[in-house]
């Protein structure tokens, strides 16, 4: 049984730019969240999707933007790339009250 | 809103002693509780959570914890350590939406084990 999957591992984009990341649920799961985890720091949720909708955001400005399919994969879009948007970008499933984290997408903006 | 407090930046101990990693939060509603270790250059791997019933929790890789209501405190221990513990450990706290509340994470604690 695969866990989360996330798509690319690693890539660099420049200033301007925009990127898409993608994932892909553990079997079973319908909800995925998305969170930012800067260098050093612990991750920072950024927003929910359930049954194909926004459910739940943080604080995050309106350049990150998502979608849920109806197989559940989720993909995070972010506009207008600031230097400050390198990190690392993880992608929880969760079902049943247990959370499980991808491996995550490195995101470096130069 | 809810917030989490890793107390120590960093922890260093010698391998075989025991280790507490603390950890405090703050929240408005009732909260379910999260330990995550993140090995380097990996996701996170879900240590051990607290949803209700017994606040002494027993996780993998021989880590438990208590919750402790009155002092909004979740401190991580484990009785001996190992190198292969060396890692960072992360607190998280959500509402009791059943998974629908995102995490709110602490800034986490790099356990140093010491040979």
């Amino acid at each position: 049984d695969a866990g989360v999957t996330q798509s690319p591992t690693h890539l660099i984009k420049t200033r301007g730019q925009q990127v898409t990341l993608r994932c892909s649920p553990k079997s079973g799961h319908d909800t995925v969240s998305w969170y930012q985890q800067a260098l050093g720091q612990g991750p920072q949720f950024i927003f929910q999707y359930y049954e194909e909708e926004e459910r739940q955001r943080g604080n995050f400005p309106d350049r990150f933007s998502g979608h849920q399919f109806p197989n559940y994969s989720s993909e995070l879009n972010v506009n207008a790339l600031l230097l400050g948007d390198s990190a690392l970008y993880l992608c929880a499933s969760s079902g049943r009250g247990t959370i499980y984290f991808g491996e995550g997408s490195w995101l470096t903006v130069v | 809103a809810q917030s989490v407090t890793q107390l120590d930046s960093q922890v260093p101990v010698f391998e075989e002693a025991p280790v507490e990693l603390r950890c405090n939060y703050s929240s408005s509603v009732s909260v379910y509780l999260f330990w995550y270790v993140q090995y380097p250059n990996q996701g996170l791997q879900l240590l051990l959570k607290y949803l209700s019933g017994s606040t002494l929790v027993k996780g993998i890789n021989g880590f438990e914890a208590e919750f402790n209501k009155s002092q909004t405190s979740f401190h991580l221990r484990k009785p001996s350590v190992h190198i292969s513990d060396t890692a960072e450990y992360f607190c998280a706290v959500s509402g009791t939406g059943g998974g629908a509340d995102g995490l709110t994470f602490g800034k986490g604690t790099h356990l140093i084990i010491q040979p």
